[in-house]
């Protein structure tokens, strides 16, 4: 069956940098783009960008250029997000999801990693 | 960027009770709409795409409709497994933008 399992929770300091992981299964992970959606605490949902799984080339939305990096470890059919000179309001569940190509919706979502910044 | 405003921001209805969520785009869409919902604790999961068509597994008692700038989702008999909160998104241009949200409780 198709999975996406993300990394474990995460606490770090501000102006430390931190890589969570999106491992998918079930299903070739190069014919369908990565997205990734950014959700603060008690907030609503913000898409972040994606990155094309086959050819490897990200693109973010412009809040989140500059700090945020979309990677792939393709062999391992994993997808990647780092974050860098973090913040204390890049505190949030960060999740994976994958957008199907028929229908252009993200039918499976990763469970999501939490990400707690404080000193 | 697309502006999504969700209305009611926080419903509660008895069980069997039909109810509505509203979703409001700041210019058309063209119909590309997706549902979500998400329970506590849990990741989104995807109720409607594209308006109106179900997505594999999904009751029927979801339903969408809309167009233009208006869209709707139905639960035509709420059930107490659908406390959460619904989300929309538009997928018409980048960037993607979610609604605000609509908590639904159970009275």
């Amino acid at each position: 069956q198709i999975q996406l399992v993300q990394s474990g929770p995460e606490l770090k300091k501000p102006g430390e940098s931190v890589k969570i992981s999106c491992k998918a299964s079930g299903y070739t992970f190069t014919d369908y783009a990565m997205h990734w959606v950014k959700q603060a605490p008690g907030k609503g949902l913000k898409w972040m960008g994606w990155i094309n799984t086959y050819t490897g080339k990200p693109t973010y939305a412009d809040d989140f250029k500059g700090r945020f990096v979309f990677s792939l470890e393709a062999s391992a059919s994993t997808a990647n997000l780092q974050i860098s000179n973090l913040k204390n309001e890049d505190t949030a569940t960060y999740f994976c999801a994958r957008l199907d190509t028929t229908d252009y919706c993200f039918d499976y979502w990763g469970q999501g990693v939490m990400v707690t910044v404080s000193s | 960027d697309i502006q999504m405003t969700q209305s009611p921001s926080f419903l509660s209805a008895s069980v069997g009770e039909r109810v509505t969520l509203s979703c409001k785009a700041s210019q058309n869409i063209n119909k590309y709409l997706d549902w979500y919902q998400q329970k506590l604790g849990e990741a989104p999961k995807l109720l409607i795409y594209n308006t109106n068509n179900l997505h594999t597994g999904i009751p029927s008692r979801f339903s969408g409709s809309g167009s233009g700038t208006d869209y709707t989702l139905t639960i035509s008999s709420l059930q107490p497994e659908d406390v959460a909160t619904y989300f929309c998104l538009q997928r018409n241009s980048w960037p993607l933008t979610f609604g605000s949200g609509t908590k639904l409780e159970i009275k």
